[in-house]
């Protein structure tokens, strides 16, 4: 089955700098790549994702690029602000009744 | 856009008893709706698929005695935490599959076992 890994578990930057977080995965199957947004208690909010066909989306600050070669994919988020602190999880799904395989999260933290 | 709704979402249960969680797509008909626990400062893991009018395909290491799922319908998937320990305690969450293949999430729902 799918594994995903995710990269850093926790990441640190100073208020408009930019974060990078990576994930690989290992089912060559798979062709969707979301990326979730969690607070504390709630459920995961979808931010962006990425298809197969393409190897890269952006939407206003926050972009995702797709390896499909090297299984990778990374989440950017450019001009960070104290409000995208939060843990992001990638993850990995290929269509039909499968599901979403999460990585570990990463516990982003912006410092004003 | 569509809507997965999960209830309860809190819920405090006694140790030995059974608790029952709802997960209804509103606007769509799921015939697959998946199922995560979730602990504090950890990732989603997936403990079964549930598929409707059959039996759920249970991920390795969870009990299908002990985790009840029952997809009755196409809106409806329940999950029935039986003879439950404190060590149950975590978050619960589910998922459907829209037939436009977008995932969406149920609010979750926090059980505690005293």
């Amino acid at each position: 089955g799918e594994n995903v890994e995710q990269h850093p578990s926790t990441l640190s930057v100073q208020e408009g700098d930019s974060a990078v977080i990576k994930c690989t995965y290992s089912d060559s199957a798979s062709n969707y790549f979301p990326w979730y947004k969690q607070e504390l208690g709630k459920r995961p909010q979808l931010i962006i994702d990425i298809r197969s066909n393409v190897g890269e989306k952006k939407d206003q600050r926050i972009a995702v690029t797709l390896n499909k070669t090297a299984k990778h994919f990374s989440l950017h988020i450019t001009e960070t602000q104290p409000e995208d602190s939060a843990v992001y999880f990638c993850a990995a799904t290929h269509s039909g009744n499968t599901p979403l395989v999460f990585g570990k999260g990463t516990r982003l933290s912006v410092i004003a | 856009g569509a809507v997965v709704s999960q209830h309860p979402s809190w819920v405090i249960c006694k140790s030995g008893t059974s608790v029952k969680i709802e997960c209804r797509s509103l606007d769509f008909q799921a015939t697959t709706m998946f199922w995560y626990r979730q602990f504090p400062k950890q990732s989603l893991m997936l403990m079964a698929t549930s598929n409707e009018g059959s039996k759920a395909t249970y991920e390795q290491g969870v009990e299908k005695d002990k985790f009840l799922i029952n997809h009755a319908s196409l809106t409806l998937s329940t999950l029935t935490v039986t003879s439950a320990h404190p060590e149950d305690s975590s978050f619960y969450i589910c998922s459907a599959r829209s037939l436009g293949n977008t995932i969406y999430f149920g609010e979750g729902s926090w059980l505690t076992v005293v």
